[in-house]
């Protein structure tokens, strides 16, 4: 059974960067595009972005100019890194897999989730 | 601002039927691509509830179908139960600006 878990700082001064790790265990990362999605308070989710195994990304584009996402096959994780956080950044944090080509069969596993609070 | 609009809530007797639409456009569901559905209680991560605009992964009632046509689509819940209170969200692909996973606004069910 495929298990996802997020780990990082849960609490991220405005303006500093907020980096988060997803480890992936009961299953190999190759081959499949993985995600990060976030939940804001009250609000709805969020898609961020999705890197292949391979490296390449695809960014949501309001995020683009602050996200990157990296993986490192080796230890079976993926990686989020926020620049110049706000207050707008708090949320619950999830990486999740994405198994098909065009998201042809949606997020099927997913982390528990990490709250991440940006404080001023 | 989300691209799927979905009502912000639906309610229902236990044992009755509710739906939720997830309207798009031309540049994601319209287009052809995939819908799938997702199941959030409080405090936990969302769960695949269905994939590819109607199928169900292996553990959930087919008290849950789906559809899609044109721009939009639904999710059916029948024979409502006390344990269905939760939000649901519709999610596909969207080929506008340079292409992106997008999410519905969400909908809450409440069992009455």
């Amino acid at each position: 059974q495929v298990q996802l878990q997020e780990s990082g700082p849960g609490l991220v001064k405005a303006s500093e960067t907020l980096s988060l790790t997803c480890t992936v265990s009961g299953g190999s990362i190759t081959n499949y595009y993985w995600s990060w999605i976030r939940h804001p308070p009250g609000k709805g989710l969020e898609w961020m972005g999705n890197i292949y195994y391979s490296g390449s990304t695809n960014y949501k584009p309001s995020l683009r100019s602050r996200v990157t996402m990296s993986v490192d096959t080796s230890k079976n994780q993926f990686s989020l890194k926020l620049s110049s956080v706000t207050a707008a950044d708090t949320a619950v944090y999830y990486c999740a897999r994405r198994p098909g080509i065009y998201n042809s069969l949606g997020f099927d596993y997913w982390g528990q989730g990490t709250l991440v609070t940006v404080s001023s | 601002q989300s691209v799927l609009t979905q009502p912000p809530s639906v309610s229902g007797a236990p044992g009755q039927r509710v739906t939720i639409s997830c309207t798009g456009s031309s540049s994601n569901i319209g287009a052809g691509y995939d819908v799938h559905w997702y199941q959030q209680f409080p405090g936990t991560a969302p769960k695949l509830l269905i994939y590819t605009n109607y199928n169900r992964p292996s553990g959930v009632p087919d008290r849950f179908s789906a559809s899609k046509s044109g721009t939009s689509a639904s999710l059916a819940i029948t024979g409502l139960q006390a344990g269905d209170e939760a939000d649901y969200y519709c999610q596909s692909y969207d080929s506008s600006l340079s292409g992106s996973d997008v999410f519905g606004t969400g909908t809450k069910v409440t069992v009455l």
